[in-house]
């Protein structure tokens, strides 16, 4: 596709089940970073992919989230034993990673509800 | 994020008025972004800063950076309602691959 793409774009589930977030880069980009967006508040960042290795996760809140890259293009992220305070938009975003951050490419990314 | 503040917080403003949203950040800057979301939205790159005082135009949208590149602002010109939107400032510290954003600034543009 011409853009980034995440699915599922909504998801609602209830505390303490498990949830995957699929992010399909655009083609040919490297790098693939992970975002949280709470309401009113900025984009926080959650982990970063050069390729299919995650060069930098010091954003993941604790050990329940976890994200993979497995063939150096889709990503999931994944996230255990949902809790009330995991609500907010993941966002996916995608680069070349060549030399610094430079622009970067957002999806719309999933909102996730958790009950 | 604490390292970057975003004043104001949130701005309403009549058509056709000038408008400035500035972002601090408490440490020197490797490069600043700006970008822009619509509600519901991902976001939408504007602009990169990396020089000291360096400055460019997108339309009617300026930003700045300053000597120090600590501080950066964003000058809208005649705004519009297409401006309207949440606009994020986005720090690099050490030109490597993470963006730290603010908290963003929610500008609305009265008809």
């Amino acid at each position: 596709g011409a853009g980034v793409s995440q699915t599922p774009s909504n998801k609602v589930t209830e505390k303490g089940k498990y949830v995957e977030l699929r992010c399909d880069p655009i083609s040919g980009h490297t790098a693939l970073y992970w975002y949280r967006q709470s309401l009113g508040q900025g984009p926080e960042f959650l982990i970063y992919f050069q390729g299919t290795g995650a060069a930098d996760d010091s954003g993941l809140p604790n050990d329940r989230f976890f994200a993979v890259r497995p063939e150096g293009s889709v990503s999931t992220l994944k996230i255990q034993r949902t809790e009330r305070g995991d609500s907010a938009v993941y966002l996916c975003a995608s680069n070349s990673g060549q030399g610094g951050t430079g622009e970067l490419f957002f999806g719309e990314g999933s909102r996730l509800t958790v009950l | 994020s604490q390292e970057l503040e975003q004043s104001p917080q949130s701005l309403i403003v009549q058509e056709g008025k000038n408008l400035t949203i500035n972002c601090t950040s408490s440490k020197t800057l490797y490069g600043l972004y700006w970008y822009k979301q619509k509600y519901g939205e991902g976001l939408i790159f504007l602009m990169m800063l990396q020089k000291g005082g360096e400055e460019k135009s997108h339309e009617k949208i300026t930003a700045k950076l300053d000597e120090k590149k600590q501080q950066s602002s964003l000058h809208i010109t005649a705004s519009q309602p297409s401006h309207a939107g949440i606009y994020l400032c986005g720090a690099d510290y050490t030109g490597g691959f993470k963006t730290i954003f603010g908290a963003g600034t929610r500008l609305f543009v009265k008809a």
